[in-house]
């Protein structure tokens, strides 16, 4: 059983087109987040999402906008994909805002080109 | 600017040996501190983690050495052996915000 999975996993699009991923988790947490790794494996959060309501916004692009219809879904669509959002993308959750343990996907490996 | 600094960037320990991950922070008023494991292709796990009232936390072959005063905490991970081989971050976190990340360490175990 998946605890938080995320679609797809991997995706090569050209610069200027507009794409989404999926995240859902099913461990019944109220709080997800979306973060970004670089080439250089740094981790850095983007958006935190608790009950639907955006908590967190590390001052992203507005050409990223997240969308969470419900708790257990949290989508991340990009607009005017630019050369430097190549990055692999991570969909975690927590129990709650301030929940000591974060559960992280397994990442979507976006490449544009 | 980087609240978490993280060193080394990469590490290659022989079989059997001790590896040591070093972290410092600047915020004192982090008071819970991960370690998160993430091998190839996978997200990042939590490993271990400690809260500043103790000074050493330790689970199985990994201990968390926390130094409140020089504000730097480590990972040590003794008998290291090839499935450890992954990269590792530490992490501070403030209350009921947000994690911060440390840069990372590329761990590799050498037989």
């Amino acid at each position: 059983d998946t605890a938080v999975s995320q679609t797809p996993k991997y995706l090569v699009t050209q610069m200027g087109n507009d794409k989404s991923i999926k995240c859902e988790q099913n461990l019944g947490h109220d709080t997800m987040y979306w973060y970004k790794q670089d080439s250089k494996k740094f981790l850095k959060i983007m958006f935190s999402y608790n009950n639907k309501e955006l908590i967190i916004n590390e001052t992203v692009p507005n050409r990223f906008s997240p969308k969470s219809p419900d708790k257990a879904h949290l989508n991340l669509h990009i607009n005017s994909l630019e050369l430097g959002d190549s990055a692999v993308y991570f969909c975690a959750s927590s129990a709650y805002t301030g929940s000591t343990e974060a559960f992280f996907g397994q990442g979507t490996r976006l490449t544009v080109v | 600017q980087q609240q978490v600094k993280q060193s080394p960037q990469s590490l290659i320990v022989q079989k059997g040996g001790i590896s040591i991950i070093n972290c410092a922070y600047e915020n004192t008023a982090f008071d819970y501190f991960p370690w998160y494991q993430q091998f190839p292709g996978k997200g990042p796990a939590l490993l271990i983690a400690i809260r500043p009232d103790v000074s050493e936390k330790k689970e199985g072959r990994f201990t968390i050495s926390f130094n409140k005063s020089a504000k730097q905490f480590s990972l040590h991970i003794m008998d290291s052996q090839p499935g450890d081989s992954a990269t590792y971050f530490c992490a501070a976190m403030r209350g009921n915000e947000k994690l911060t990340f440390g840069t990372g360490t590329r761990l590799t175990i050498i037989p």
